[in-house]
């Protein structure tokens, strides 16, 4: 089955600064990406998604990279604020599966 | 519309204890999953439903039974708690029987057992 390993699992930024985080997938036939963004105490919730005919998606400070030969994938947010202050999952899946499979999730903090 | 909703919130159980965890969508979605949500694994898929009437099993289904009792609801069975169950659980959802697309989570209910 598929397996999704994603660092780093906290990353501590000053605000204003840029985030990235990284996601490995091990299926080649994984072609569709999310991204969720859980606040504390709340549920998951897609900040964005991409999917495998695609290799770059952008959504204002928040944008998605793939790269499907290193089969990897990143998140970048721009211009951190303290309200970027989350956990974040990556997900991976397949059309055949109907299923998500997440990385262990990085624990986001943006300092004021 | 409410979404996804999910009850009871939070629940105490003693080891061997039974009790049914309750996921309800109002979206007219298709599949509807369930996850456990443990510190630093992430989630990880106990059981999903691609349509009324089916079940899979995920990724850690031993220990659960699901059913799926209509379109709206799929209900989370625990017939003998233990411990390492202790975990919160998420229901979702999401309009597609297959292929991938945005799932849509509850809020969660959180689950201790002594």
């Amino acid at each position: 089955g598929e397996n999704v390993e994603q660092h780093p699992s906290t990353l501590s930024v000053q605000e204003g600064d840029s985030a990235v985080i990284k996601c490995t997938y091990s299926d080649s036939a994984s072609n569709y990406f999310p991204w969720y963004k859980q606040e504390l105490g709340k549920r998951p919730q897609l900040i964005i998604d991409i999917r495998s005919n695609v290799g770059e998606k952008k959504d204002q400070r928040i944008a998605v990279t793939l790269n499907k030969t290193a089969k990897h994938f990143s998140l970048h947010i721009t211009e951190t604020q303290p309200e970027d202050s989350a956990v974040y999952f990556c997900a991976a899946s397949n059309n055949a599966g109907n299923m998500l499979t997440f990385g262990g999730g990085t624990r986001l903090m943006v300092k004021p | 519309n409410a979404g996804v909703t999910q009850t009871p919130k939070f629940q105490v159980l003693k080891t061997g204890q039974s009790m049914t965890l309750q996921c309800a969508q109002d979206m007219n979605h298709n599949s509807m999953y369930w996850y456990r949500q443990d510190p630093g694994m992430g989630l990880r898929l106990i059981y999903y439903s691609a349509s009324e009437g089916t079940t899979d099993k995920g990724e850690v289904p031993n220990g659960y039974n699901v059913s799926r009792l209509n379109k709206r609801e799929f209900s989370l069975r625990l017939e003998s708690a233990a411990p390492s169950q202790t975990s919160v659980y998420f229901c979702a959802s999401r309009p597609g029987t297959s292929g991938s697309g945005e799932q849509f989570f509850g809020p969660g209910t959180r689950l201790t057992v002594l």
